[in-house]
């Protein structure tokens, strides 16, 4: 069985502080792909990363950037000097190739407000 | 740009009438459409599998009856939500994932979404 376990429900934060967001997994599968999503109030999830098992560099994309750590089951995400934009909910999810369709198994989400 | 589009993106109905509702992939083609839930303040919940041109595949506890699953085209499902109750009063989301290896910037391991659907049985 797969399982993503976001600890925190809701981070505040004041504009230009640095966050990041927890995601640990569990998984018996050797291959498995791992995501970051972001839903603002809009609704829409935004893709924002994906991290195949066998990659474990750490990837910055801007402010953002992601830290994933096979020894830990860990794929946390921090947003560096955050912004009001960066408000939203924020899912960890992870799928594998095995039954074929990489099915998506989320966390519960995190959501972070990003005070002015 | 959206890749995944949902139609309509709102809808109220009365109790009892059918309400459907389309996911399109605009720029490429998904053998596999996923539909999830969402209730406020929660995270998705798979409903089913949709693959073209076979029956969906449903998660435990979703009805099949309830819930009809249309994946007619590569681009094209549709989620029936027959006799709405206001239960069945939700956030509406699919996705949609592309076949192919690196296809335009799209890889076959990641689901994209569409904007949602808020349905609201009175």
């Amino acid at each position: 069985a797969q399982k993503v376990t976001q600890a925190q429900t809701e981070i505040s934060v004041v504009e230009k502080e640095d966050v990041t967001l927890d995601c640990v997994y569990e998984t018996r599968d050797t291959t498995y792909y791992l995501f970051w999503y972001k839903q603002p109030p809009s609704g829409e999830l935004v893709f924002l990363i994906r991290r195949n098992s066998f990659d474990e560099q750490n990837e910055i994309s801007g402010r953002y950037s992601w830290n994933f750590q096979k020894s830990t089951s860990s794929f946390n995400f921090t947003i560096t000097a955050s912004q009001v934009v960066d408000s939203a909910v924020y899912f960890c999810a992870l799928s594998y190739s095995g039954a074929g369709s990489y099915q998506l198994t989320f966390g519960k989400g995190t959501k972070l407000s990003v005070i002015p | 740009g959206a890749v995944v589009s949902q139609h309509p993106s709102r809808v109220i109905c009365k109790s009892g009438t059918s309400v459907k509702i389309e996911c399109r992939s605009l720029d490429f083609q998904a053998t596999t459409m996923f539909w999830y839930r969402q209730f406020p303040k929660k995270s998705l919940m798979l409903m089913a599998t949709s693959n073209e041109g076979s029956k969906a595949t449903y998660e435990q506890g979703v009805e099949k009856d309830k819930f009809l699953i249309n994946h007619a085209s590569l681009t094209l499902s549709t989620l029936t939500v027959t006799s709405a109750h206001p239960e069945d009063s939700s956030f509406y989301i699919c996705s949609a994932r592309s076949p192919r290896d690196r296809e335009v910037g799209r890889d076959r391991e990641t689901q994209y979404f569409g904007p949602g659907t808020r349905l609201l049985v009175l």
